[in-house]
């Protein structure tokens, strides 16, 4: 079945570069998302890509998608302690339903 | 123009007891959406509509009831709630045949003693 995993942890130093990786089992994807889930609040979308992409940058996120690995990472240069959150890598197929991984908890130290 | 809300934000519940989840969203979307979080794990969907009067199963729907009267509003309701109930839930909206991004409300934390 379909199925999305993220390590669980990350942590860096503020100023370095943070990479966060997502692996996804359904070759039929065709959009894969990374949301961004602040303490208390709920999951905001940061970047999307298309698979027919291979990388997509925005200001300071970059996405690689590898789709002969079904491997999608998010860059995030410069990291500053307003991103420690939790990140969720997400995919779906073109129908309705969107497959979230548990989330990468990004610790962001001063 | 307050996107997804939420009510309540917090709830403790004893077991078999009943309650509902409230979610609005003012965006005029077609799609919502009932998600729930529980630690270590993606998000996973209970329930969603496609539309007003429409309501369909997602991935873990057993213990757990919607409705759509109307397009702003989808309830989620607990029956007889348990404690695997436990958790924290989210709800979602889309427009119509969105591919980009579903928008969250801030999430209900619910536990059942």
């Amino acid at each position: 079945g379909e199925d999305v995993e993220q390590s669980l942890f990350l942590s860096v130093r503020e100023g370095d570069s943070s990479v966060i990786n997502c692996t996804y089992t359904d070759s039929s994807s065709t959009y894969l998302y990374w949301y961004k889930q602040e303490p208390g609040a709920g999951l905001q979308l940061l970047t999307y890509i298309f698979s027919n992409m291979d990388m997509k940058q925005d200001q300071r996120l970059t996405v690689l998608l590898n789709k002969k690995d079904k491997h999608l990472s998010l860059r995030i240069a410069d990291t500053q302690t307003g991103d420690s959150a939790i990140y969720f890598c997400a995919e779906k197929n073109g129908g309705f339903k969107t497959i979230f991984g548990a989330g990468t908890r990004l610790f962001v130290k001063a | 123009n307050a996107g997804v809300t939420q009510t309540p934000k917090f709830r403790v519940l004893k077991t078999g007891q009943s309650m509902t989840l409230l979610c609005a969203q003012d965006m005029n979307h077609e799609y919502m959406y009932w998600y729930r979080q529980d630690p270590g794990m993606g998000l996973r969907l209970i329930h969603y509509s496609v539309g007003e009067g429409t309501t369909a199963k997602g991935e873990v729907p057993d213990g757990y009831n919607v409705s759509r009267l109307k397009k702003q509003n989808f309830l989620l309701g607990l029956e007889s709630a348990a404690p695997s109930q436990t958790s924290v839930y989210f709800c979602a909206s889309s427009p119509r045949d969105s591919v980009y991004e579903q928008y969250f409300g801030p999430g209900t934390r619910l536990t059942v003693t």
